[in-house]
Formats: structure tokens, C-alpha cells, sequence
């Protein structure tokens, strides 16, 4: 098993549509997550940080679920520009580097 | 500022050869990662160097693999022997490190590696 699972999609919406993705990890003392964004043939760039309590940034709503290990990303109103594959990211306890998922592909279509 | 520089930014080489991937992080950063990207995948760490601190080469898939970081700053990553496997694009990031693993990481565009 995957030490942090996403659903490599791709997910295909139109323009203006919500979309959500879900991730789980399996370290239940991971510390730090995150949702980092990566266009093709391009680096990963950190989206918004995870916290507990939830936190939202314009269009994009971040969850966390300890109790079920899972992380969640809300896209509201998609854009075209928002075509990408959206990495997953947890710091595991007792690690430096980051671990991430495979990535969830987004493509919005007019 | 500058960001993350690597170079070169595509390296193709024969089975059998060595090549050495470069990184510049961003200065002032103390915490420098090397991670790999094959195709469709997601990054795999391979080692991790903090200010003066010894490296965690946890990650790094064999002993043809090892990498320095020279002055704390600029970081080699060398492949030694390569093999088609090694295939794939070698990314680095660097991070203030203020608070362990809990901080954005900054990657650089990656070198694209092709062994024939």
C-alpha cells in the first residue's frame, strides 16, 4: 500500500463546475500536509497548506480528517487554468522530505 | 529573487555512463532535497542535506547514487554507471527549514534524464 493514495483521474469538468479530490495517508502521526500544484512538464508548486481546522483560499477549500486519514481539496467555479494534476503532500513523523502522491489530473474544459 | 536553479535542464547519456546533475537553492535556504519524477509517477525522495548536519540518503535507490553539498549551498547529484531506469526527471527544492518538513519546499524545473 501507498503511503499517501490519490486518484489519478483524470477528472474531467466543465468550466464553472466544483470539484473534489480526496487523499488518504497511512501514517496516522503525520504531522504537516499539504496540496501542491504541478502543470504539465513543469515543478510542483506548493497550492495552500492542511490544517485541522480546515481552510479555504478563494476558490480552493482544504479539509483534513485525522480520525480517517484522509485530506480533501474543493475547487469551486473551476478555470481553465485550473487544468493541472494536484499533488497530495504529507510530512510523515521522524522525516524531513515531504511524501507525496501520484497526483490527481484536473482538466477543465470550456 | 532567484529561485531554485538546476542544470542541466536535459541530459541524455549512454547506459554505462556517469553524469552529475546540479542544484542552486535559494539563498539562505538551509534545507536542500533531491527528489526523482518518472513518468506519470509521484516524487520519490532521494536524500535530504540540513546546514551542517550529516545527509539522509534514506531515499537513494543504490550506491551508484550519491550526492554533496558543497559550502552548504550548491548540491551535486551523481549517477554513476547509469542504467535505463535511471530514467526520469531529478528534481530539487530547497526550504528555509524553520520548522521540520512543515514548511513549503521550492522546487526547481528539474533536469529530464534519458539513458539510451
Amino acid at each position: 500500500r501507498k503511503e499517501v493514495e490519490q486518484d489519478p483521474g483524470p477528472f474531467n469538468v466543465p468550466e464553472g463546475a466544483t470539484v473534489a479530490f480526496n487523499c488518504t495517508y497511512s501514517n496516522s502521526a503525520s504531522q504537516s500536509f499539504f496540496w501542491y500544484r504541478q502543470d504539465c512538464r513543469k515543478e510542483p508548486k506548493l497550492l495552500m497548506s492542511v490544517y485541522s481546522s480546515g481552510n479555504e483560499d478563494g476558490r480552493f477549500t482544504a479539509q483534513l480528517n485525522r480520525a480517517s486519514q484522509y485530506i480533501s481539496l474543493l475547487i469551486r467555479d473551476s478555470k481553465l487554468s485550473d487544468s493541472a494534476t494536484y499533488l497530495c503532500v504529507v510530512n510523515m513523523a521522524g522525516r524531513r522530505a515531504l511524501t507525496f502522491g501520484s497526483g490527481t489530473r484536473l482538466q477543465v474544459q470550456p | 529573487g532567484a529561485g531554485v536553479s538546476q542544470s542541466p535542464s536535459n541530459k541524455v547519456t549512454e547506459k554505462g555512463k556517469d553524469v552529475e546533475l546540479r542544484c542552486d537553492p535559494i539563498s539562505g535556504h538551509t534545507a536542500l532535497y533531491w527528489y526523482r519524477q518518472s513518468l506519470g509517477q509521484g516524487l520519490e525522495f532521494l536524500i535530504y542535506f540540513q546546514g551542517n548536519s550529516a545527509p539522509d540518503k534514506s531515499g537513494l535507490p543504490s550506491d551508484r547514487f550519491s550526492a554533496e553539498r558543497t559550502g552548504g549551498s550548491v548540491s551535486t547529484l551523481t549517477i554513476q554507471r547509469t542504467q535505463q531506469e535511471d530514467s526520469a526527471v531529478y528534481l530539487c527544492a530547497s526550504s528555509l527549514a524553520r520548522l521540520a518538513g512543515a514548511e513549503e519546499q521550492y522546487f526547481g524545473p528539474g533536469t529530464r534524464l534519458t539513458v539510451t
